[in-house]
């Protein structure tokens, strides 16, 4: 398996809360990815690091932000959950763009 | 605009038999990686195997093997002797100077 984790696995929060999803990894890649994914459906790509100090917004729009303070962290925020953001969040990173991501076990976000 | 299409979102075999997965996409770049990847359910998202487009030769990975065909920007998973554990939504996705993955397919399984 792939060195790449996530934390919590699971959260379940009240609307309005301030969350942090984590993510970390331990093979020292430079791009690292956050996916949005509702269950047996496609993914959808929030936000990406190619490097730290460096973040992009993906292509699916999100109120969620990103900070890569170092390489081997990519946590994403969320200020003020609402129903909406109730989803999986997957976390992947990659040596380059063209090589394979590896992918974390994911974040499963329930908001009440 | 470079793309990948998926257009089997469900698909179903016998334990024991062989079932191909399609997927095809749309670029201008000659050389660039395709993946499938496998999601089995509530479980982590894996690699299932790799092709490098300037390789004229398939992948292989024990029981799953791909039949690419880069004129027609085809890439298809054949998957033999399927197995319960290949239950799974499986995606394909192509990198050249980003990643782009498919609408996935969910492949079950029936004993």
């Amino acid at each position: 398996e792939a060195d790449i984790y996530q934390t919590p696995r699971y959260l379940v929060i009240g609307t309005g809360k301030k969350i942090t999803l984590e993510c970390s990894q331990t093979m020292g890649h430079d791009k690292m990815y956050w996916y949005q994914q509702d269950p047996g459906m496609e993914l959808h790509l929030i936000h990406y690091s190619y490097g730290v100090n460096s973040t992009e917004k993906g292509d699916l729009s999100s109120e969620s932000t990103v900070s890569r303070i170092r390489t081997e962290h990519f946590p994403l925020t969320l200020e003020s959950a609402r129903p909406s953001h109730t989803s999986q969040y997957l976390c992947a990173s990659s040596v380059a763009v063209w090589n394979e991501q590896f992918f974390g076990p994911g974040t499963r976000l329930t908001v009440l | 605009a470079q793309t990948v299409t998926q257009s089997q979102p469900e698909m179903s075999v016998q334990e024991a038999e062989t079932v191909t997965l399609s997927c095809t996409y749309d670029t201008s770049e000659s050389d660039y990686y395709l993946f499938w990847y496998k999601q089995p359910p509530s479980r982590q998202m894996i690699l299932v195997i790799r092709q490098e487009a300037y390789k004229q030769q398939n992948a292989t990975e024990n029981r799953f093997s791909v039949n690419f065909q880069k004129a027609a920007k085809s890439f298809s998973l054949k998957i033999s002797d399927s197995q319960l554990g290949d239950a799974a939504m499986y995606f394909c996705a192509f990198t050249g100077n980003q990643f782009y993955f498919g609408t996935g397919t969910s492949l079950t399984v029936i004993p």
